[in-house]
């Protein structure tokens, strides 16, 4: 496919536990963008990365929240000792370079439970 | 926070034009103006940009006042399928060019 692909779709967990989000880039596309969206909520950014390299981490909300990227393509959201709050649909993106004002495009999101 | 103001909600009949507004007052000059729509359970789909001048493709238009505080996007034709949240953004400036999204508007086409 040529779009942005993220797995699971869906994702329920038990509170505790360790989850691992899969995000599938646009071929070509250098620059990777997770956010989230509760419901209700607009968008969160979370972090971005810039081929391998992740310049900006801001949006990360605790120290449970790591991502990593490698051979510039899949990247992995990891939460770790999952909370009821982080319940929400988690968002990646990718766009062309970051560096300049490019497009980003969305995948479909991975609608995580944390029960 | 968001650089944008938009209404929380806005109505539209089918085959009628929608057009949706967006305030962006403290916009800075080589900032550019974004709108994406996000489709109930989807991801956000990108629409249109522009910077000064009036932007058009094959889903929408772009109007952007001579001052650029404020634009409007403008689907010609709405469908029932054009109801989603639209949401409207400048690009915050910074090494990461992250997306700083705001509420957006409810789109409602009515048949």
């Amino acid at each position: 496919g040529a779009g942005v692909s993220q797995s699971p779709s869906n994702k329920v967990t038990e509170k505790g536990k360790d989850v691992e989000l899969r995000c599938d880039p646009i071929s070509g596309h250098t620059a990777l963008y997770w956010y989230r969206q509760s419901l209700g909520q607009g968008l969160e950014f979370l972090i971005y990365f810039q081929g391998n390299s992740a310049p900006d981490k801001s949006g990360l909300p605790s120290d449970r929240f790591s991502a990593e990227r490698t051979g510039g393509s899949v990247s992995t959201l990891t939460i770790q000792r999952t909370q009821q709050e982080d319940s929400a649909v988690y968002l990646c993106a990718s766009s062309f370079d970051g560096s300049g004002v490019e497009t980003q495009y969305f995948g479909p999101g991975t609608r995580l439970l944390v029960l | 926070d968001a650089k944008t103001t938009q209404p929380p909600s806005m109505d539209c009949a089918e085959g009628r034009a929608a057009n949706l507004p967006c305030n962006h007052s403290t916009i800075s000059g080589n900032e550019y103006v974004y709108w994406y729509r996000q489709i109930h359970s989807q991801g956000p789909q990108y629409i249109i940009h522009g910077l000064k001048n009036n932007e058009t493709n094959e889903m929408a238009s772009l109007i952007i006042t001579e001052d650029r505080k404020s634009s409007t996007l403008i689907l010609p034709h709405a469908t029932l399928r054009d109801t989603a949240v639209y949401y409207c953004l400048v690009r915050v400036q910074g090494g990461s060019e992250k997306l700083v999204f705001g509420k957006g508007t409810k789109l409602t086409v009515n048949p």
